[in-house]
């Protein structure tokens, strides 16, 4: 059974740190890989896609990579700002059905002016 | 272009009520998609279409039904409110499986 697990569960750095979320996956059988952004209140915002044949993808000061052999994904967000505070998630599409996305339940990310 | 809504934002129901959720998108997206999200959760998936007519369930879907007679709409009903069923409602559409998806902005029910 795939399980997502994010690490830590919340994260707190002063504005401009460069910074590292995790995301680690079980089954290495996937579909693709995709990074979300959720405000408090609001629905979420695709961030990136990367697909099981790429090994990163950027946009902006987002970069995210993939290495499926041992199960992780990492988002690096550059020069960080307050509005980056959000929660991040990831999900995974599992390899045997692309319709089902499978979540870890997300890391708090608050950036301090 | 609104992209995917969802009515309403918030609702209370009482336990045994019934209600439906609505979701809407504007992208002609083929894929739909009802998720839940409970607390410190990730999300999980109760229902989804792949198009207009075509539904499967998903990991949750006990308690709900579905229906996707247009492109367009994907409703969600809710038959005999429990409290297990408090939680955050959010609908998604992609045109397909290459794609990224566009989330409504959810509605919370809490139900008492």
């Amino acid at each position: 059974k795939q399980e997502v697990t994010q690490i830590p569960a919340a994260l707190s750095v002063p504005e401009g740190e460069n910074l590292v979320l995790n995301c680690s996956f079980t089954d290495s059988a996937i579909y693709n890989l995709q990074w979300f952004r959720q405000d408090p209140g609001k629905g979420l915002t695709s961030l990136l896609l990367i697909q099981s044949s790429q090994r990163e993808q950027t946009s902006g000061r987002l970069n995210a990579s993939l290495d499926k052999s041992s199960g992780r994904s990492t988002l690096y967000i550059a020069a960080s700002q307050p509005g980056d505070s959000a929660t991040y998630l990831c999900a995974v599409s599992r390899g045997d059905s692309n319709y089902q996305l499978i979540w870890g339940a997300g890391t708090k990310l608050i950036i301090k002016p | 272009n609104a992209g995917v809504t969802q009515t309403p934002k918030f609702r209370i129901l009482k336990i045994g009520q019934s209600m439906t959720l609505q979701c809407t998108q504007d992208m002609n997206h083929n894929y739909m998609y009802w998720y839940r999200q409970d607390p410190g959760m990730g999300l999980k998936l109760i229902y989804y279409s792949v198009g207009a007519g075509i539904t499967d369930k998903g990991e949750v879907p006990n308690g709900y039904n579905v229906s996707r007679s247009t492109t367009e709409d994907f409703p969600l009903r809710l038959e005999l409110a429990a409290p297990s069923q408090t939680s955050v409602y959010f609908c998604a559409s992609r045109p397909d499986s290459r794609y990224g998806y566009t989330f409504g902005s959810g509605t919370r029910l809490t139900v008492v």
